[in-house]
């Protein structure tokens, strides 16, 4: 089945500063990457995604990166805020009816003041 | 506009014990899926339902079941309960077939001792 490791665990930025999350997919018939954010107690919340016909999307400071050949994606956070400190999640699903969504181990992002 | 609900919010249940887990998707939404998330760790897929039948199993356990009712609101019942169930139980409602995004529920934390 399909395996999603993701780097770093943790991060540390000065706010102001761009942070990135990779994550590398190991089945190539994944063809959804989405990105949750989840702060502490809360709920996975679903920030940006892209599929697998599209190389690069772009909402506002947030950022993906797709690259199907290495089968890897990022996350690129720009001029972060206190408020961007929480941990991330990549996932990747084959759609198509399959929506089972495999996780990365997460990202604790840290923003300093 | 009403997001993903569950209920109970936080349950504590006995090894042994029997415990069911309750799901409303957002208006609209015909399938549901359950994730597992050990703390620390990234959510596990469990099962997904659309229109009533399910599409996808993760591996877990027999002693795991669900269903979907025909108003697509959904339940996950765990018998025989160990002390390794206890986690974060998250519900995830998304279109179904043609939609890919999964929209996360606040999640039932489930204390097993």
């Amino acid at each position: 089945g399909e395996n999603v490791e993701q780097h770093p665990s943790t991060l540390s930025v000065q706010e102001g500063d761009s942070a990135v999350i990779k994550c590398t997919y190991s089945d190539s018939a994944s063809n959804y990457f989405p990105w949750y954010k989840q702060e502490l107690g809360k709920r996975p919340q679903l920030i940006i995604d892209i599929r697998s016909n599209v190389g690069e999307k772009k909402d506002q400071r947030i950022a993906v990166t797709l690259n199907k050949t290495a089968k890897h994606f990022s996350l690129h956070i720009t001029e972060t805020q206190p408020e961007d400190s929480a941990v991330y999640f990549c996932a990747a699903s084959m759609g198509f009816g399959n929506e089972k969504l495999t996780f990365g181990t997460g990202t604790r992002l840290t923003i300093i003041p | 506009d009403a997001g993903v609900t569950q209920s109970p919010t936080h349950l504590i249940k006995t090894r042994g014990q029997q415990v069911t887990l309750r799901c409303s998707p957002i208006s609209g939404h015909k399938s549901v899926s359950w994730y597992q998330q050990v703390l620390g760790q990234g959510p596990q897929f469990i099962f997904q339902y659309y229109e009533k039948e399910e599409r996808g199993r993760g591996n877990f356990p027999d002693r795991f079941s669900a269903r979907q009712f025909p108003n697509y609101s959904s339940e996950l019942n765990v018998n025989a309960l160990l002390l390794g169930d206890s986690a974060l139980y998250l519900c995830a409602s998304s279109l179904g077939v043609r939609g890919h995004e999964q929209y996360f529920g606040p999640g039932t934390r489930l204390t097993v001792t």
